[in-house]
């Protein structure tokens, strides 16, 4: 098993653009999250979905959207990038209560 | 609302040394999960451990070992004879029982120097 991928593992991004963070799992899992990491605050719960076609909104949601089409795989799409959304973003999927995260993205909008 | 505190932001002991992360959270679920998880300087996040509410036995695994104590809603972390590949960012985290949000606490960063 891979596990947990996410691509890409960096990006730059202008304000404005917009880009979509991939994230894939092999392991059937139901659940899976997004999560974003900033200094001195820890990781914090952006979106999660429970299966295929629930969403469901986290701690910090604006600026971002998801969609879980297919069980394994979960986006993440920023429409329009801020340099607030600069942080490092890390997937996480479970089938229990354990999450098990992907190596994550490092993004910078400049 | 849950809420995770790690009060110490950065910890620097010298090799074999004790070193004890500490862990308090706040919850209004009788039943929860906590968790700790190391992000070792290449940055991917490492799960170690998980407790639920209704267990507080202690848990020992080979130099690491967690105390868990509802009374004063704390969950440390010990490491025994620390070593240089222990650097590392600690977190501690708490889910309720369906594990569908995670809270995380701040970080601790451990640093064990040679």
């Amino acid at each position: 098993n891979a596990g947990v991928t996410q691509t890409p593992k960096f990006q730059v991004l202008k304000t404005g653009q917009s880009m979509t963070l991939q994230c894939a799992q092999d392991m059937n899992h139901e659940y899976m999250s997004w999560y974003r990491q900033d200094p001195g605050m820890g990781l914090r719960l952006i979106h999660y979905s429970v299966g295929a076609g629930i969403t469901d909104q986290g701690e910090v949601p604006n600026g971002y959207n998801v969609s879980r089409s297919t069980t394994e795989d979960f986006p993440l799409r920023l429409l329009s990038a801020a340099p607030s959304q600069t942080s490092v973003y890390f997937c996480a999927s479970s089938y229990g209560i354990v999450q098990f995260f992907g190596p994550g993205t490092r993004l910078t909008v400049l | 609302a849950q809420k995770v505190t790690q009060a110490q932001t950065e910890i620097s002991v010298v090799e074999k040394e004790d070193v004890t992360l500490d862990c308090v959270y706040e919850t209004r679920d009788t039943t929860y999960y906590l968790f700790w998880y190391k992000q070792p300087p290449s940055g991917e996040l490492v799960f170690l451990i998980r407790r639920n509410s209704f267990d507080e036995q202690n848990e020992i695994s080979g130099r690491y070992s967690w105390n868990f104590q509802k009374s004063t809603s704390s969950f440390n972390f010990t490491i025994t004879a620390s070593q240089v590949v222990d650097s590392a960012v600690y977190f501690c985290a708490l889910t309720e029982t369906s594990g569908s949000r995670l809270t995380f606490g701040e970080g601790t960063q451990l640093t064990v120097n040679p």
